[in-house]
């Protein structure tokens, strides 16, 4: 089945214990990206990855890093995460980056930070 | 900047009622405009497209017309069901520049038996 994974679906930290959230597609797709999903926003992008080894910010970048060694997974990275990244995020991925609007979603992972 | 503005929720109809979730837009390019839509606890799932303007997307019985002359892309549906309660989201994406997708903050749709 196509899918985007992403793990931990939910998590509670605390301030400034680094986490990663994974994220894997099974699609061979080469366009990947991170959304933030917060009440009344709607949804921002951190940053997105057109293939391998290629990253660039998105809107809301600051406090989150990324990394793209393999094709399939696109990992999000919150070295010292504070209260303002609790926050439901969502891993996407598209065929390339000519089609970056019609993106798969994986399920989400709810953050809380304390 | 580029923006999405949707209409302000929630939306409550009865079953079998007529839906519009209004959708206008700011870009400064030739967006290609989409609706998404999130099912309770689930991420979200492309429901239609337009690429260009009069383009009219459709999928599941919704509806959405690309109005360039109006910036709109209004989502419709003749005859809602309890299944289509969701949070739709309207959303923009530039045929140059940021690759990124611009959301509208989202629409809570509740449809009562």
């Amino acid at each position: 089945e196509a899918q985007v994974t992403q793990n931990p679906r939910y998590l509670i930290t605390v301030t400034g214990k680094k986490l990663t959230v994974t994220c894997s597609q099974n699609m061979n797709h080469e366009y990947m990206s991170w959304y933030r999903q917060d009440p009344g926003l709607g949804l921002r992008q951190i940053y997105y990855s057109m293939n391998v080894e290629v990253t660039d910010k998105g809107d809301v970048p600051e406090g989150y890093k990324v990394s793209r060694k393999e094709k399939r997974n696109f990992p999000l990275i919150l070295e010292s995460p504070s209260p303002n990244q609790t926050s439901l995020y969502f891993c996407a991925s598209s065929p390339n980056y000519n089609t970056y609007g019609e993106l798969f979603f994986g399920e989400g992972s709810r953050l809380t930070v304390l | 900047g580029d923006s999405v503005t949707q209409m302000e929720g929630p939306v409550t109809l009865s079953e079998e009622a007529f839906l519009t979730i209004n959708c206008t837009y700011t870009a400064t390019g030739y967006p290609s405009l989409f609706w998404y839509v999130q099912y309770p606890g689930e991420g979200l799932q492309l429901l239609l497209k337009a690429t260009k303007a009069d383009d009219k997307g459709s999928n599941k019985g919704f509806e959405a017309t690309y109005r360039k002359e109006t910036t709109s892309f209004h989502l419709e549906k003749g005859s809602v069901q309890v299944s289509d309660s969701a949070v739709y989201f309207c959303a923009l994406a530039l045929i140059q520049g940021a690759q990124k997708l611009v959301f509208g903050q989202g629409t809570r749709l509740t449809i009562n038996p």
